[in-house]
């Protein structure tokens, strides 16, 4: 399935670094999502993006800090990372949010704070 | 709170027939999704409830009782392949999805 892109896949960072994710869709979508996922716990809703406008912003840390300029790509800026910030994250996307819209993700990126 | 309750790890025989399940506890309920993730990759739609009974896809069935609370994953004739995490998912009243941490499950020959 190559719907969703996100790169990098892999990233190494240190605490005061500056860096983004990017996540794209091929898919002729109208929602995006960002979701984290650590070992052995739910994945983790951070923010939702439908029709380009964020509807969801689950209490994600202000070091987090999306953007979205289009309906196919969504971006995931991050600065002064913690160390409890390493996971994987998780973009994924769907034709609309709500009613039984199943989700499309992509294979993620690898963070390393 | 919300909840999804799905067992850490299961262990099966390549060629058996192995039940993942999954309990729930939401506020409301607008159906239940069933992913496959292999390790280091992209979670994949497997299937999706939202009335109670059976729906079978080849060798994967999913069953949902929504008076229980209660789903589970059936996978047949088990192959290599099929080792993976499998993560249930439930949509709430707000259209929200709640995920369990998943089942990893690993096939022995």
């Amino acid at each position: 399935e190559t719907g969703v892109t996100q790169t990098p896949r892999h990233l190494v960072m240190g605490m005061t670094n500056k860096k983004s994710l990017k996540c794209e869709q091929h898919l002729g979508h109208n929602a995006m999502y960002w979701y984290k996922q650590s070992a052995k716990k739910p994945l983790e809703l951070m923010f939702v993006y439908n029709f380009k406008e964020q509807t969801e912003n689950n209490s994600v840390p202000s070091r987090f800090s999306p953007e979205c300029p289009n309906s196919s790509h969504l971006f995931l800026h991050l600065h002064t990372l913690q160390p409890e910030d390493s996971a994987l994250y998780l973009c994924a996307s769907s034709l609309k949010v709500g009613d039984a819209e199943t989700q499309y993700f992509g294979p993620g990126t690898r963070l390393l704070v | 709170g919300q909840n999804i309750d799905q067992p850490t790890e299961m262990t099966a025989t390549e060629g058996a027939i192995v039940q993942i399940n999954c309990t729930y506890q939401t506020s409301g309920f607008n159906g239940l999704f069933w992913y496959q993730q292999h390790a280091g990759e992209a979670p994949t739609f497997l299937s999706y409830n939202v009335l109670d009974g059976l729906e079978e896809k080849g060798r994967f069935s999913s069953f949902l009782s929504r008076s229980k609370g209660y789903s589970y994953l059936l996978l047949k004739e088990l192959q290599m392949k099929d080792s993976a995490s499998y993560l249930c998912a439930v949509r709430d009243s707000n259209y929200q999805l709640i995920w369990g941490a998943g089942t990893k499950l690993i096939i022995k020959p």
